[in-house]
């Protein structure tokens, strides 16, 4: 089965920039969350959303961020403008809000913002 | 409320000794419980998960984790360490009756002598 997809792995982008990261969870999970990691602050739980609707966004860091989840199979976040600290890599995961559920992590988008 | 705690930032063992990675853990309710291994440039893979059944519970790569009510800990272990086994471990509680949201440690980050 395929796992969560994120894309894409890797982006270098010039301060100012639009950037947009891309999520797609596993099929059949209705909750779907957006981290950041970062050696500084660790591992930072930004948004998730339940059945495509944004239930906590308390940890985005400013207006800067947004995300969106138009069906139960693509998410997005998008960073406007973006600006050097928020260099990280960004996950997208996704679990079955069911008895016993897990989380299930993407590979990763390794921003960097220059 | 849930939290989560690892009690090792960092842990050093000889290649083929013993591995014990520690985590204490605050939940109202029963909680599940998860340990999740980072390799370097990798996103989190599931270890190991105790959802209320066996106490003692087996993971891949020779993993296992004691749940233990009475001392609120979920210490993950492994008899006998590997050069592979090298990587950033996560301890995370999750509890159903709160929303399916999930409290990460801080990580623990193992290293093999060889």
């Amino acid at each position: 089965d395929a796992g969560v997809i994120q894309s894409p792995r890797h982006e270098v982008t010039e301060m100012g920039q639009e950037v947009t990261l891309r999520c797609k969870p596993i099929s059949g999970h209705d909750y779907l969350f957006w981290y950041r990691q970062t050696m500084m602050r660790g591992l930072e739980l930004l948004i998730y959303f339940n059945n495509n609707v944004p239930i906590d966004d308390s940890g985005m860091p400013e207006d800067r961020f947004s995300a969106k989840m138009p069906n139960a199979s693509f998410s997005t976040l998008k960073i406007q403008p973006s600006e050097p600290r928020d260099s990280a890599v960004y996950f997208c995961a996704s679990s079955s809000g069911f008895t016993g559920n897990t989380i299930y992590f993407g590979e990763g988008s390794w921003l960097t913002v220059v | 409320a849930q939290s989560v705690t690892q009690l090792d930032s960092h842990v050093s063992v000889s290649e083929g000794t013993p591995v014990l990675l520690r985590c204490n853990y605050s939940s109202s309710y029963s909680p599940s419980l998860f340990w999740y291994v980072q390799h370097p440039n990798k996103g989190l893979q599931l270890l190991l998960k105790y959802t209320s059944a066996a106490t003692l519970v087996k993971g891949i790569n020779g993993f296992e984790a004691e749940f233990k009510k009475s001392e609120t800990s979920f210490h993950l272990t492994k008899p006998s360490a590997h050069m592979s086994d090298a990587a950033e471990y996560f301890c995370v509680v999750s509890d159903w009756n709160t929303g399916n949201q999930f409290y990460f440690g801080t990580g623990t980050s193992l290293t093999v002598i060889p």
